[in-house]
């Protein structure tokens, strides 16, 4: 069964300093991996994903991810953290099972704190 | 487009009374999905649907219900609440069936407290 691991439960880092969060995923074929941010009292957004080819995406507000095949990694990043970073952070999942269901399966959350 | 929308953003229930949480998305999207997200267990998928008359059931379906009857909405009835259904339900689309690249957009969420 597919799972997607997200080791820290709160991540804290200051202003101006690079930033990472970790997700590691467990799936038997290729994977399909998102990120998404939830900021206080609002729904999911998506930041990024990574489908197939350069194992670096850029996405939203800054962020990037890397994927990596051998660590079954695929980690998101920030050159400089700001402040108005602070939220929810979400790894996700999605395998190919060949039907019609897109399921996604996410990772337990990563709180990022940015103090200024 | 207003994208996913839900409706209410708040409710506080009795155990045992029944109340439909309403989500509808007006772009057009085959692929619906139901989430309820706990402290320190992400997000858990309760029910999807495929399109128009399909539905399924994900993760967690016990106590819940859903049709759809149509391609913008997609309910999800608590037929009989219990405190163990306290959550935020957040409600999601994606453009295609069966689609797996495609990206899930979602709804602002319905925070349900049962007392």
């Amino acid at each position: 069964a597919q799972s997607v691991a997200q080791p820290e439960d709160q991540v804290n880092v200051a202003e101006g300093n690079p930033l990472t969060v970790k997700c590691t995923y467990s799936v038997s074929g290729n994977p399909y991996l998102f990120w998404y941010v939830q900021y206080p009292n609002r729904g999911l957004q998506f930041l990024l994903k990574y489908i197939t080819g350069d194992n670096l995406v850029k996405g939203s507000y800054g962020f990037e991810a890397e994927f990596n095949k051998s660590q079954t990694s695929f980690h998101l990043k920030k050159p400089s953290a700001l402040v108005s970073d602070s939220a929810l952070y979400f790894c996700a999942v999605r395998q190919n099972y060949g039907g019609a269901t897109n399921k996604l399966i996410f990772g337990t959350g990563t709180l990022l704190a940015v103090q200024p | 487009n207003a994208g996913v929308t839900q409706t209410p953003k708040f409710q506080v229930l009795k155990t045992g009374q029944s109340m439909t949480l309403q989500c509808a998305q007006d772009m057009n999207h085959e692929y619906m999905s139901w989430y309820r997200q706990d402290p320190g267990m992400g997000l858990r998928l309760i029910h999807y649907s495929v399109g128009a008359g399909i539905t399924d059931q994900g993760e967690v379906p016990n106590g819940y219900n859903v049709s759809r009857s149509t391609t913008e909405d997609f309910p999800l009835r608590l037929l009989s609440a219990a405190p163990s259904q306290t959550s935020v339900y957040f409600c999601a689309s994606s453009p295609r069936r069966g689609q797996v690249t495609d990206t899930q957009y979602f709804g602002p969420g319905t925070r349900l407290t049962v007392l």
